[in-house]
Order: structure tokens, then C-alpha cells, then sequence
């Protein structure tokens, strides 16, 4: 099965900054990857998928790169509502896999 | 406007069985592949299983393989997890969530959950 690494783990950043995080694959996954955030007792909602399309509505501070193995979730300003947990997902092929996820804390 | 609603979940023994349900409406539900994905409180997400639009694909992560049983009734837009045998280790909530293609496929939309404990 493909493996998924996120880092870090935790993030502690203020309002205002820029926040990159990153997704490993164990192989290559092509473009075959979706960034979630998830707010506590909430279901996930879908940012990003196929690695940088961004999902309509969800704001253009947020954009996604990579392909392969590696990937980036990239926040350019950080805001209050961002404050959250972030993981990304592999759907190259069956098991879907979800990364360990990106708690973003306030600094 | 799309939703799911999962019910079902409670409290049973190890070794007990439980049958999840989710009713899904505003959307076309025998169009689409549909998942189920857990979380074990303040822990990750964790893919479980996935079945096709019309059934006859049917995807199990190895842990659930064997013990947990996907399916769906398209008249009537539901969709369900069977899960015997069931551990401690499968206190977590459960989530529908609807594939956004078919196969393998980011997840578009997710219902709200349902928490199930296994404790004796």
C-alpha cells in the first residue's frame, strides 16, 4: 500500500503568515492528491484536489503544488478561520490514504 | 443541496456486530461511488471501504477486510456498513462520504458522523 507523510505535525503560525505544508507519497501518485481541512467536531471539507485545483469556494489563499511524491499545501496569509486540522489523501488507487495530518495552531 | 446523514452508531461489546446507515439526498445517489471513513476521536482520518455506483465494485481497507460488509439500496438513496466482529480499536466515528468520480476519487462531500463504541 502507498504510504502518506505529512509534516510537520504541528504548526504554531500568526495571523498574517505564510504556511507551507508537505505530503510524501511512498511511490508515485501522479497528480492523484486532495488536501482536506477539518475543524474540531466537524466532517472534513475539501480544499484542494488533483494536487492544485482548487475546490470552488474555498478561498485563493490557499493553493496547492507537486506531483509524484511530493506535494504542498500553501496558505500565502493565514487568517483566524484557518486555524484548523489539514491532511491530504492519495486516490491514485484503492486503499485511499490520508496523511497524519497538520494541526495549524495560533503562535 | 447534497446531504448525508449517518445513523446507527451507540455503544456495543467486542465481539458485537452493528449496522450503519446513511441517507443520502439532493443528488442523483445511484450515480456515484460512495466511501466510509473513520476517526477515532482526536486521532487522523481512515479510509474503510468503497463501493460502486451500481455495486459490483466493492474496495475494503485490509483491517475491515473480512468483518465489515459495504452496501447500498439505490431505490432508496441508502447507503450502509455492516461491521461484526467488532474491537476496541473500532471506537471511532464513522463518516459517509460521497466520491467525487468513480474509482479512486477525492471525497466532496462528507455527512456529519456517527460515533461508535466498542467497550464492554
Amino acid at each position: 500500500d502507498i504510504q502518506m507523510t505529512q509534516s510537520p505535525s504541528t504548526l504554531s503560525a500568526s495571523v498574517g503568515d505564510r504556511v507551507t505544508i508537505t505530503c510524501r507519497a511512498s511511490q508515485s501518485i501522479g497528480i492523484w492528491l486532495a488536501w482536506y481541512q477539518q475543524k474540531p467536531g466537524k466532517a472534513p471539507n475539501l480544499l484542494i484536489k488533483k494536487a492544485s485545483s482548487l475546490e470552488s469556494g474555498v478561498p485563493s489563499r490557499f493553493s496547492g503544488s507537486g506531483s509524484g511524491t511530493e506535494f504542498t499545501l500553501t496558505i500565502s496569509s493565514l487568517q483566524p478561520d484557518d486555524f484548523a486540522t489539514y491532511y491530504c489523501q492519495q486516490y491514485n488507487s484503492f486503499p485511499l490514504i490520508f496523511g497524519g495530518g497538520t494541526e495549524v495552531e495560533i503562535k | 443541496e447534497v446531504q448525508l446523514v449517518e445513523s446507527g452508531g451507540g455503544l456495543v461489546k467486542p465481539g458485537g456486530s452493528l449496522r450503519l446507515s446513511c441517507a443520502a439526498s439532493g443528488f442523483t445517489f445511484s450515480s456515484y461511488f460512495m466511501n466510509w471513513v473513520r476517526q477515532v476521536p482526536g486521532k487522523g482520518l481512515e479510509w474503510v471501504s468503497c463501493i460502486s455506483s451500481g455495486s459490483g465494485y466493492i474496495y475494503y481497507a485490509d483491517s475491515m477486510k473480512g468483518r465489515f460488509t459495504i452496501s447500498r439500496d439505490n431505490a432508496k438513496n441508502s447507503l450502509f456498513l455492516q461491521m461484526n466482529s467488532l474491537r476496541a480499536e473500532d471506537t471511532a466515528v464513522y463518516y459517509c462520504a460521497r466520491a467525487n468520480s468513480v474509482g479512486a476519487s477525492e471525497i466532496d462531500y462528507w455527512g456529519q458522523g456517527t460515533l461508535v463504541t466498542v467497550s464492554s
